[in-house]
């Protein structure tokens, strides 16, 4: 089975950083694009970052581009969120997303989410 | 591309038909999926290509629609269908979603 642990959410002040982790198992990681998808409190879900399988092409939602940055490690099943200058309306839980080919389109599974609050 | 879901709550009764619209900002094919998310959970896909049911949705679930018009009917509410549920287009990037449609107990 699928599956997608998100790892490294938590409060932290604006302006600050933090990277987000994602270790996926249970199908072959490196066919496969990934995203970040975040949702904030009440809110329908943005899509924040995309990467396909090779890793070789990224996108970035407008509103975190300079700022956030994907990335993968496909030896090690795992994909990376670091984001630098932290605002508060950065503040949603942010889920780890598997893709249903080699580069985005739709979401096929969801990790269950880590939450990142940023306030001062 | 802006994706407008209409009505933003539906209540119906256990049985009932639901039907939700989705509405895209510009021709998008039929390059658009439907979600639906529980208190919290992850949102879990149920249709793609506009009309193809994911792996193990039953059957009273059905997408149609194509360009800029968009439906989800739910053919007759289960218990466990009361939900939000999202549209998302994936034609051009910046993948966007819709803002939802709460599906609550009449």
């Amino acid at each position: 089975e699928v599956q997608l642990l998100e790892s490294g959410g938590g409060l932290l002040q604006p302006g600050g950083s933090l990277r987000l982790s994602c270790a996926a198992s249970g199908f072959t990681f490196s066919n496969y694009a990934m995203s970040w998808v975040r949702q904030a409190p009440g809110k329908g879900p943005e899509w924040v970052s995309a990467i396909t399988a090779s890793g070789t092409n990224t996108n970035h939602a407008d509103s975190v581009r300079g700022r956030f940055t994907i990335s993968r490690d496909n030896s090690r099943n795992t994909v990376y969120l670091q984001m630098n200058s932290l605002k508060a309306e950065d503040t949603a839980v942010y889920y780890c997303a598997k893709g249903v080919a080699t580069t985005t389109s739709y979401i096929d599974w969801w990790g269950q989410g880590t939450l990142v609050t940023v306030s001062s | 591309i802006v994706m407008t879901q209409s009505p933003a709550t539906l209540s119906v009764s256990p049985g009932e038909r639901a039907t939700l619209s989705c509405r895209a900002s510009q021709s998008i094919s039929s390059d658009l999926a439907w979600y639906q998310q529980k208190p919290g959970q992850a949102p879990r896909l149920l249709i793609y290509g506009a009309s193809t049911r994911a792996t193990d949705i039953p059957a009273r679930f059905s997408g149609s629609g194509s360009g800029t018009e968009f439906t989800l009917t739910i053919s007759s509410l289960q218990s466990e269908d009361f939900a939000v549920y999202y549209c998302q287009q994936y034609n051009k990037w910046p993948r966007t979603f819709g803002q939802g449609t709460k599906v609550e107990i009449k």
